[in-house]
């Protein structure tokens, strides 16, 4: 089983709509969790932290489920820009990122 | 944000030779950076741990020998892929970590060995 795991898509989504990621992994002794953001031929960005009381940051809302080792991104009122690969991102404790393979989502007029 | 830079930003070299990429936090010290590889349509894989002032530690199955890491400043580490060949070819990363689990991300540097 892959340490962590999510659907590679790609998400075909028009403007406006509301889009959900999911992501599981496999290390319960897991302690942090992102999301982080991905353009085509750039560098991951930090997107936002995921903590279990789940988090908001204005469109974007993360969720974790410890019980479940499952992590969701939901994005509302998707934009053009919002256009990427979302990468889910899990940390033991040690600064060492375990990164998924993405989900990619594609925004479209 | 924090920054960070990596240079060069993309290679293209003959198979045989060595390329080294630097990667510089420009704004904070770092005592650790971080090495990862991204091939096309994967997740981004951790190569190895740079610490600065001591040897760098590599993930099972990357050869320090043939990516050396030195991380000689508590600003700047570089990656040198000796005797490249085609299959390393691939998007080479580095981050550094500010502070504690944040890490960010230098641009990328885009190798590919003819």
């Amino acid at each position: 089983r892959k340490e962590v795991e999510q659907d590679p898509g790609p998400f075909n989504v028009p403007e406006g709509a509301t889009v959900a990621f999911n992501c599981t992994y496999s290390n319960s002794a897991s302690q942090s969790f992102f999301w982080y953001r991905q353009d085509c031929r750039k560098e991951p960005k930090l997107l936002m932290s995921v903590y279990s009381s789940g988090n908001e940051d204005g469109r974007f809302t993360a969720q974790l489920n410890r019980a479940s080792q499952y992590i969701s991104l939901l994005i509302r009122d998707s934009k053009l820009s919002d256009s990427a690969t979302y990468l889910c991102v899990v940390s033991s404790g040690y600064s060492t990122l375990t990164f998924g393979k993405g989900t990619m989502l594609l925004v479209s007029p | 944000g924090a920054v960070v830079s990596q240079h060069p930003s993309w290679v293209i070299c003959k198979s045989g030779t060595s390329v080294k990429i630097e990667c510089r936090s420009l704004d904070f010290q770092a005592t650790t950076m971080f090495w990862y590889r991204q091939f096309p349509k994967q997740s981004l894989m951790l190569m190895a741990t740079s610490n600065e002032g001591s040897k760098a530690t590599y993930e099972q199955g990357v050869e320090k020998d043939k990516f050396l890491i030195n991380h000689a400043s508590l600003t700047l580490s570089t990656l040198t892929v000796t005797s490249a060949h085609p299959e390393d070819s691939s998007f080479y990363i580095c981050s550094a970590r500010p502070v504690a689990e944040t890490q960010y991300f230098g641009p990328g540097t885009r190798l590919l060995v003819l």
